[in-house]
């Protein structure tokens, strides 16, 4: 199986900064039809997963652009351009290349 | 707007069985593939099933085949998760959700499996 390396695991962040998390996967995320299939999903506390970004970098409709995803191959990165008080949780990067799909183990941010 | 409810949770002794159930509406059911995933505390998330639109094909993580069946009723937009010998390692929050080629828009609320004595 594909395992996803996200890192930190936490990220204490000052309301305004910004704020970025790594995701690396043991293999190649590109698929045959030469696509990449990696997704960032954020878990606010007590919610469910929301996805935010899907292959690299496209938003989902209502996600604010002060997200953004980039990456290719192996290495991606979620950043958030300002952090605001509601992007407080848990994100997540999940392949969707290698069946199984995999995730990776979470970072919390926090505000400090 | 798309709406994913999971019902069926709650506490089972190790070795028993329970039944999840997923209502899904918003969406054209029949047109989707759709999948079970766990969350724990240690082991984070994780997919546990996932079936085709047509109930045609369904895949397993290892750790349930044999164990677990997914299956899907499209005339009831309903999703369902069969669980038996249930484990310890079972325990989890469930989420019914609903996916695209490569990965998953969509996520219910979750429900929560306890296996204990």
């Amino acid at each position: 199986d594909i395992v996803m390396t996200q890192s930190p695991l936490s990220l204490p962040v000052t309301l305004g900064q910004p704020a970025s998390i790594s995701c690396r996967s043991s293999q190649s995320l590109v698929h045959s039809d030469g696509n990449t299939y990696l997704t960032w999903f954020q878990q606010r506390p007590g919610q469910s997963p929301r996805r935010l970004i899907h292959t690299i970098s496209n938003r989902d409709s209502g996600v604010p652009d002060r997200f953004s995803g980039s990456g290719s191959g192996t290495d991606f990165t979620l950043k958030i351009s300002r952090v605001e008080a509601e992007d407080v949780g848990v994100y997540y990067c999940v392949q969707g290349t290698h069946w199984p799909w995999t995730f990776g183990q979470g970072t919390k941010v926090e505000i400090k | 707007e798309v709406q994913l409810v999971e019902s069926g949770g709650g506490l089972v002794r190790p070795g028993g069985s329970l039944r999840l159930s997923c209502a899904a509406s918003g969406f054209t059911f029949n047109d989707y593939w759709m999948s079970w995933a766990r969350q724990t505390p240690g082991k984070g998330l994780e997919w546990v099933a996932t079936i085709k639109h047509d109930g045609s094909e369904k895949y397993y993580v290892d750790s349930v085949e044999g164990r677990f069946t997914i299956s899907r009723d499209n005339a009831k937009n309903s999703l369902y998760l069969q669980m038996n010998c249930l484990r310890d390692e079972d325990t989890a929050v469930y989420y019914c959700a609903r996916l695209t080629k490569h990965d998953s828009d969509y996520w219910g609320l979750g429900t929560l499996i306890t296996v204990s004595s």
